[in-house]
């Protein structure tokens, strides 16, 4: 079965430092990939998806993430962190077996102190 | 203009009654889902569809059931509600498959009593 693990509950990093978030996955045949950001009260908004092509995936808002195939991973990155990035950041996988639907991994707080 | 909606924002209801919670896209979207997250954010998808195919996650109650008047609306209806049920659900599109970036409403709070 598809899954997809965020070890971290929460991430704390100063502004101006690089932030990752980290994800790991579990799937049958190629990996389908996305990250999305939950702000308070909001709804998900998306930010960047791995389908095929280069491992180094560009997004909204200045954030990137890395497909590593060997490692099974997907963190998410930003070399320098705003204040405004925090958020509440889901990792998504494509479940094969669920009609394709995503599966979302249980989500990284990520605070970001001034 | 806002692209997903969702009504009512809130709707707090009694054990054992019945609900609907409204969601209407108008991004010109073929699909369309229900997600819950509950208290400690988790998110699952429970349905996804389009004007083909019904796909429901298994692990959802059957006293849960998505109702599509047309391409631009599932409606979300909740039979029985337990406790257990309280949560915010959010209603989300795409253009095609899951693989399309998904646009999600503001979410419905939904809390019983």
């Amino acid at each position: 079965a598809q899954s997809v693990a965020q070890p971290e509950d929460q991430v704390n990093v100063a502004e101006g430092n690089p932030l990752t978030v980290k994800c790991t996955y579990s799937v049958s045949g190629n990996p389908y990939l996305f990250w999305y950001v939950q702000y308070p009260n909001r709804g998900l908004q998306f930010l960047l998806k791995y389908i095929t092509g280069d491992n180094l995936v560009k997004g909204s808002y200045g954030f990137e993430a890395e497909f590593n195939k060997s490692q099974t991973s997907f963190h998410l990155k930003k070399p320098s962190a705003l204040v405004s990035d925090s958020a509440l950041y889901f990792c998504a996988v494509r479940d094969k077996n669920a009609g394709n639907m995503l599966t979302f991994g249980g989500g990284t707080r990520l605070m970001v102190k001034p | 203009d806002t692209a997903v909606s969702q009504t009512p924002k809130y709707l707090v209801t009694q054990m054992g009654n019945d609900k609907s919670i409204k969601c209407e896209q108008n991004l010109g979207h073929d699909t369309m889902y229900w997600y819950k997250q509950d208290s400690k954010k988790f998110l699952k998808i429970m349905f996804s569809y389009n004007n083909k195919e019904l796909i429901i996650n298994e692990t959802v109650p059957n006293r849960f059931s998505p109702k599509s008047p047309d391409k631009a609306h599932l409606n979300l209806h909740i039979n029985s509600l337990e406790l257990g049920d309280s949560a915010v659900y959010f209603c989300a599109s795409s253009r095609g498959t899951a693989l399309e970036t998904q646009y999600f409403g503001p979410g419905t709070r939904l809390l019983v009593l």
